[in-house]
């Protein structure tokens, strides 16, 4: 079955841009999602499509994807922004989906 | 708004089963791809499988598939998922998400938007 592969942590400063990458094998030729979850709380999704914004997402998330690399971006990076985020994508053996393992942004 | 809203934790002893429910709200139940995921503590998020609330069709996780069963009420628009023969590695935070609507050729080119809040399962002797 597919897999995703993320680093599990990220540090940044106030104000900096954060970057979270996401691999997979071939990955440009997918579709991918990004959710951000913070402690007792469930998944909000960030961005889908690769760099689709659902509304209320603020235009300092963005994505992109590129032959065995998805990357979320976070542009001046806040406080709030601090929480664990991990990619998803559907695979076309069985239409199921994958996790990948998540990364935890820190915010200095 | 749209809502899921879901049952509350349960504590069940190895081999049991459990059912959780997400009621949902605030959109057409049959019309969007109805997602169930978990989270067991420090791990990652695992897919366990999908209903179409319009026609009762399912498809599971090759993992899940056997162990967890989905079904749907559309009287009441809520959704349920059945694990049976409970270990402790089932322990874990359950959740009901959204996907894509009915209406579109695949889903693959959208996430799951609207999470319900999560029921925590615990499976201890």
């Amino acid at each position: 079955s597919y897999v995703l592969t993320q680093t599990p942590s990220v540090s940044v400063a106030p104000g900096q841009t954060a970057t979270i990458t996401c691999g997979g094998d071939n990955i440009v030729r997918k579709s991918v999602h990004w959710y951000q979850q913070k402690p007792g709380q469930a998944p909000v999704l960030v961005l889908y499509g690769d760099s689709e914004r659902p509304s209320g997402i603020p235009e300092r998330f963005s994505g992109s994807n590129s032959g065995n690399t998805a990357t979320l971006t976070i542009s001046r990076v806040e406080a709030g922004d601090e929480a664990d985020y991990c990619c998803q994508v559907w695979d076309s053996s069985g239409d199921h989906g994958v996790f990948g393992g998540g990364t935890k942004l820190t915010v200095l | 708004q749209v809502q899921l809203v879901q049952s509350g934790a349960e504590v069940k002893k190895p081999g049991a089963s459990v059912k959780v429910s997400c009621k949902t709200s605030g959109y057409t139940f049959t019309g969007s791809y109805m997602h169930w995921v978990r989270q067991a503590p420090g791990q990652g998020r695992e897919w366990l499988g999908c209903i179409n609330p319009n026609n009762g069709y399912t498809n599971y996780g090759q993992k899940f598939a056997g162990r967890v069963t989905l079904t749907r009420d559309t009287s009441s628009n809520t959704a349920y998922m059945e694990v049976t023969r409970l270990t402790s590695d089932d322990s874990a935070v359950y959740y009901c998400a959204r996907g894509s609507p009915l209406s579109v050729p695949d889903y693959y080119p959208y996430g799951l938007d609207v999470w319900g809040q999560g029921t925590p399962v615990t499976v201890s002797s």
